[in-house]
């Protein structure tokens, strides 16, 4: 079936860029999302991508997909405290059934 | 109201008991998706509803899981017997139109089970 996979844990010091990274095994995704998940508080989405697209830039976020090799990531420039949370990724294939990664947890570092 | 609410935000219990929870999605959303998020795990879909069609319970882990929604409104997870393993945060989402990414997903900040 399909599959989302990220890793666990990023750590990163305040400033920096993070690059958070996903993979995906569904040939037939057609929108790939971030949602930021802080604590206590549900999934809020952060940013899509549909398939056909490279590149998807909105303020301190950019997203990259690899269609070819099922990858995509998000990178969010000059990484703060607030931005500490779980990002997760997901895709669908345009249908109501969303597949989840198992999130990233961001730590950022003052 | 403005969000997804969900309640109780936590809930533990007895192995053995059943539980309720209990998601208010947007006003209007005609969809509504329930999933499971444990440790370190992603987010498990359960079931879905969409208007005044059947359900899609093909995630529902479990006969002692069910859950239906009245009026196209408010819906209710019920667990029966709950196990240890039940324990987990139950996270309810709803949508506009269900289908696809014109139609973002609203999520409620959860209902912790902690099943003893």
């Amino acid at each position: 079936g399909e599959d989302v996979e990220q890793s666990l844990f990023l750590s990163v010091r305040e400033g920096d860029s993070s690059v958070i990274n996903c993979t995906y095994t569904d040939s037939s995704s057609t929108y790939l999302y971030w949602y930021k998940q802080e604590p206590g508080a549900g999934l809020q989405l952060l940013t899509y991508i549909f398939s056909n697209m490279d590149m998807k830039q909105d303020q301190r976020l950019t997203v990259l997909l690899n269609k070819k090799d099922k990858h995509l990531s998000l990178r969010i420039a000059d990484t703060q405290t607030g931005d500490s949370a779980i990002y997760f990724c997901a895709e669908s294939g345009g249908g109501f059934k969303t597949i989840f990664g198992a999130g990233t947890r961001l730590f950022v570092k003052a | 109201g403005a969000g997804v609410s969900q309640s109780p935000s936590n809930k533990v219990t007895e192995k053995g008991k059943d539980v309720e929870l209990r998601c208010d999605p947007i006003s209007g959303h005609t969809a509504l998706y329930w999933y499971r998020q444990s440790l370190g795990q992603g987010l498990e879909f359960l079931i879905y509803f969409q208007g005044n069609s059947a359900p899609d319970k093909s995630g529902l882990p479990s006969d002692r899981f069910s859950a239906e929604r009245t009026g196209g409104s408010v819906s209710t997870l019920t667990i029966q017997r709950t196990q240890q393993e039940d324990s987990a945060v139950y996270l309810c989402a709803s949508s506009l139109l269900g289908q696809g990414m014109t139609d973002t997903q609203y999520f409620g900040p959860g209902t912790r089970l902690t099943v003893l």
